[in-house]
Protein backbone atom coordinates (compact mmCIF):
# COMPACT_ATOMS: atom_id res chain seq x y z
CA UNK A 1 0.00 0.00 0.00
CA UNK A 2 1.30 3.34 -1.24
CA UNK A 3 1.25 6.15 1.67
CA UNK A 4 0.40 8.52 -0.58
CA UNK A 5 -2.17 8.15 -2.80
CA UNK A 6 -3.40 10.30 -5.45
CA UNK A 7 -6.77 11.05 -7.19
CA UNK A 8 -8.10 11.16 -10.02
CA UNK A 9 -5.30 8.83 -11.84
CA UNK A 10 -5.81 10.82 -15.14
CA UNK A 11 -8.21 13.69 -15.81
CA UNK A 12 -9.41 15.79 -18.67
CA UNK A 13 -11.28 19.04 -18.57
CA UNK A 14 -12.42 21.50 -20.68
CA UNK A 15 -10.87 25.27 -21.06
CA UNK A 16 -12.44 27.16 -18.47
CA UNK A 17 -13.49 24.27 -16.11
CA UNK A 18 -12.46 24.06 -12.31
CA UNK A 19 -10.08 21.39 -11.51
CA UNK A 20 -9.92 19.54 -8.37
CA UNK A 21 -6.91 17.30 -7.41
CA UNK A 22 -6.38 15.29 -4.35
CA UNK A 23 -3.78 13.63 -2.22
CA UNK A 24 -4.47 11.64 0.74
CA UNK A 25 -1.90 9.98 2.98
CA UNK A 26 -1.53 7.47 5.53
CA UNK A 27 1.62 9.08 7.84
CA UNK A 28 2.26 11.53 10.04
CA UNK A 29 3.72 14.43 8.33
CA UNK A 30 5.59 17.70 8.69
CA UNK A 31 4.44 19.29 5.45
CA UNK A 32 3.01 18.48 1.80
CA UNK A 33 4.33 19.55 -1.43
CA UNK A 34 2.57 20.18 -4.59
CA UNK A 35 4.62 19.72 -7.84
CA UNK A 36 4.16 20.19 -11.19
CA UNK A 37 5.88 18.37 -14.25
CA UNK A 38 5.75 18.80 -17.54
CA UNK A 39 5.25 17.16 -20.40
CA UNK A 40 9.20 17.68 -21.34
CA UNK A 41 9.84 15.89 -18.34
CA UNK A 42 11.09 19.71 -15.98
CA UNK A 43 9.87 19.45 -12.03
CA UNK A 44 8.55 22.54 -10.79
CA UNK A 45 7.40 22.92 -6.80
CA UNK A 46 4.20 24.71 -6.49
CA UNK A 47 3.18 24.37 -2.81
CA UNK A 48 4.56 23.83 0.57
CA UNK A 49 1.92 23.56 2.98
CA UNK A 50 1.83 22.62 7.22
CA UNK A 51 -1.54 23.66 7.78
CA UNK A 52 -4.56 25.99 5.69
CA UNK A 53 -4.59 27.06 2.68
CA UNK A 54 -2.42 28.90 0.13
CA UNK A 55 -2.59 30.35 -3.49
CA UNK A 56 -0.67 31.36 -5.94
CA UNK A 57 -3.25 32.99 -9.25
CA UNK A 58 -5.27 30.13 -10.29
CA UNK A 59 -3.60 27.37 -7.81
CA UNK A 60 -4.93 26.87 -4.64
CA UNK A 61 -3.81 24.22 -2.05
CA UNK A 62 -5.51 23.38 0.91
CA UNK A 63 -4.49 21.04 3.77
CA UNK A 64 -6.50 19.19 6.48
CA UNK A 65 -4.09 17.67 8.51
CA UNK A 66 -6.60 15.84 10.67
CA UNK A 67 -8.03 14.11 7.89
CA UNK A 68 -4.72 13.41 6.41
CA UNK A 69 -5.90 15.11 3.46
CA UNK A 70 -4.91 17.73 0.57
CA UNK A 71 -6.30 19.40 -2.62
CA UNK A 72 -4.95 21.13 -5.03
CA UNK A 73 -7.57 23.40 -6.65
CA UNK A 74 -7.41 25.03 -10.52
CA UNK A 75 -9.34 27.56 -11.80
CA UNK A 76 -9.92 28.47 -14.94
CA UNK A 77 -7.77 26.49 -16.05
CA UNK A 78 -6.04 26.51 -19.72
CA UNK A 79 -4.43 24.03 -21.88
CA UNK A 80 -1.14 25.22 -20.44
CA UNK A 81 -2.08 23.55 -16.97
CA UNK A 82 -1.81 20.27 -18.92
CA UNK A 83 0.64 18.40 -16.63
CA UNK A 84 1.30 15.76 -14.19
CA UNK A 85 0.55 16.94 -11.15
CA UNK A 86 2.27 15.20 -7.56
CA UNK A 87 1.72 15.09 -4.00
CA UNK A 88 4.87 14.49 -1.91
CA UNK A 89 4.66 14.33 1.98
CA UNK A 90 7.54 15.02 4.34
CA UNK A 91 8.10 12.81 7.39
CA UNK A 92 10.35 13.61 10.42
CA UNK A 93 13.83 12.33 9.89
CA UNK A 94 14.10 13.04 6.51
CA UNK A 95 11.46 10.66 5.07
CA UNK A 96 9.88 11.30 2.24
CA UNK A 97 6.91 9.64 0.23
CA UNK A 98 5.37 10.42 -2.98
CA UNK A 99 2.02 10.08 -4.90
CA UNK A 100 2.34 8.32 -8.56
CA UNK A 101 0.70 11.88 -9.88
CA UNK A 102 -2.41 13.22 -11.69
CA UNK A 103 -1.88 13.39 -15.44
CA UNK A 104 -3.85 16.72 -16.28
CA UNK A 105 -5.11 17.16 -20.04
CA UNK A 106 -6.97 20.67 -20.72
CA UNK A 107 -8.85 20.86 -23.98
CA UNK A 108 -8.97 23.77 -25.75
CA UNK B 1 21.26 32.47 -11.22
CA UNK B 2 20.98 29.26 -13.14
CA UNK B 3 19.20 27.61 -10.59
CA UNK B 4 19.67 23.74 -10.41
CA UNK B 5 22.13 22.33 -13.62
CA UNK B 6 21.82 18.45 -14.12
CA UNK B 7 24.10 16.74 -16.46
CA UNK B 8 23.52 14.97 -19.05
CA UNK B 9 20.11 15.38 -19.95
CA UNK B 10 20.09 11.72 -21.91
CA UNK B 11 22.31 8.57 -21.76
CA UNK B 12 22.65 5.46 -22.87
CA UNK B 13 25.02 2.63 -21.25
CA UNK B 14 26.10 -0.93 -21.20
CA UNK B 15 25.55 -3.09 -18.79
CA UNK B 16 28.41 -2.67 -16.01
CA UNK B 17 29.96 0.64 -17.21
CA UNK B 18 30.26 3.40 -14.76
CA UNK B 19 29.28 7.09 -15.00
CA UNK B 20 28.57 10.01 -13.09
CA UNK B 21 25.46 12.10 -13.29
CA UNK B 22 26.54 15.55 -12.41
CA UNK B 23 24.18 18.11 -10.02
CA UNK B 24 25.01 21.32 -9.50
CA UNK B 25 23.18 24.59 -7.64
CA UNK B 26 24.45 27.83 -7.28
CA UNK B 27 21.71 28.77 -4.70
CA UNK B 28 24.01 28.09 -1.43
CA UNK B 29 20.99 25.25 -0.88
CA UNK B 30 22.37 23.09 2.19
CA UNK B 31 20.16 19.79 1.20
CA UNK B 32 20.89 17.78 -1.80
CA UNK B 33 18.89 14.94 -2.98
CA UNK B 34 18.75 12.30 -5.84
CA UNK B 35 15.64 10.48 -7.25
CA UNK B 36 14.66 8.34 -9.38
CA UNK B 37 11.37 8.17 -11.17
CA UNK B 38 10.05 4.95 -12.56
CA UNK B 39 6.61 4.11 -14.56
CA UNK B 40 3.40 3.94 -12.53
CA UNK B 41 5.75 4.78 -9.27
CA UNK B 42 6.41 7.61 -7.50
CA UNK B 43 9.67 9.52 -6.84
CA UNK B 44 12.05 7.34 -4.91
CA UNK B 45 14.63 8.62 -2.61
CA UNK B 46 18.04 7.69 -3.38
CA UNK B 47 20.44 10.13 -1.49
CA UNK B 48 20.76 13.57 -0.28
CA UNK B 49 22.95 15.37 1.67
CA UNK B 50 22.73 17.95 4.31
CA UNK B 51 25.49 19.57 3.75
CA UNK B 52 29.28 19.70 2.35
CA UNK B 53 30.54 16.27 3.44
CA UNK B 54 27.64 15.07 4.96
CA UNK B 55 25.38 12.50 2.98
CA UNK B 56 23.16 9.74 3.74
CA UNK B 57 20.92 6.88 2.35
CA UNK B 58 17.43 7.46 1.28
CA UNK B 59 15.15 4.80 0.31
CA UNK B 60 17.15 2.94 -3.12
CA UNK B 61 20.75 3.84 -2.65
CA UNK B 62 22.17 0.15 -3.72
CA UNK B 63 24.57 0.56 -6.88
CA UNK B 64 24.73 4.06 -6.40
CA UNK B 65 27.34 6.23 -4.70
CA UNK B 66 27.66 10.02 -3.76
CA UNK B 67 29.87 12.63 -2.39
CA UNK B 68 29.31 16.11 -1.40
CA UNK B 69 32.91 17.74 -1.28
CA UNK B 70 31.25 21.63 -1.63
CA UNK B 71 28.11 22.97 -1.17
CA UNK B 72 27.21 23.53 -5.12
CA UNK B 73 27.92 19.88 -6.51
CA UNK B 74 26.50 16.98 -5.85
CA UNK B 75 27.45 14.01 -8.30
CA UNK B 76 25.79 10.49 -8.26
CA UNK B 77 27.73 7.77 -9.40
CA UNK B 78 26.69 4.68 -10.80
CA UNK B 79 29.54 2.21 -9.87
CA UNK B 80 27.90 -0.74 -12.59
CA UNK B 81 25.80 0.23 -14.51
CA UNK B 82 22.56 -2.63 -14.45
CA UNK B 83 19.62 -2.70 -16.57
CA UNK B 84 17.41 -2.02 -13.98
CA UNK B 85 18.80 1.67 -13.10
CA UNK B 86 17.29 2.03 -16.43
CA UNK B 87 15.36 5.17 -15.30
CA UNK B 88 14.78 9.57 -15.21
CA UNK B 89 17.06 10.54 -12.56
CA UNK B 90 16.10 14.24 -11.12
CA UNK B 91 18.50 15.88 -8.49
CA UNK B 92 16.72 18.42 -5.99
CA UNK B 93 18.00 20.82 -3.78
CA UNK B 94 16.00 23.31 -1.16
CA UNK B 95 17.66 26.00 1.25
CA UNK B 96 17.52 24.40 4.09
CA UNK B 97 16.22 20.61 4.26
CA UNK B 98 14.98 18.67 3.95
CA UNK B 99 12.16 20.19 1.72
CA UNK B 100 11.78 22.85 4.61
CA UNK B 101 11.75 25.53 1.89
CA UNK B 102 10.82 25.22 -1.51
CA UNK B 103 12.42 22.53 -3.79
CA UNK B 104 14.25 23.24 -6.75
CA UNK B 105 14.47 20.68 -9.22
CA UNK B 106 16.97 19.86 -12.26
CA UNK B 107 15.47 19.07 -15.73
CA UNK B 108 16.30 15.40 -15.31
CA UNK B 109 18.67 12.83 -16.82
CA UNK B 110 16.91 9.85 -19.03
CA UNK B 111 19.14 6.88 -18.37
CA UNK B 112 19.25 3.59 -20.58
CA UNK B 113 20.97 0.31 -19.53
CA UNK B 114 21.24 -1.94 -22.53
Amino acid sequence: KNEVEQSPQNLTAQEGEFITINCSYSVGISALHWLQQHPGGGIVSLFMLSSGKKKHGRLIATINIQEKHSSLHITASHPRDSAVYICAVRRAGNQFYFGTGTSLTVIP
Amino acid sequence: NAGVTQTPKFQVLKTGQSMTLQCAQDMNHEYMSWYRQDPGMGLRLIHYSVGAGITDQGEVPNGYNVSRSTTEDFPLRLLSAAPSQTSVYFCASSYSGPWNTEAFFGQGTRLTVV
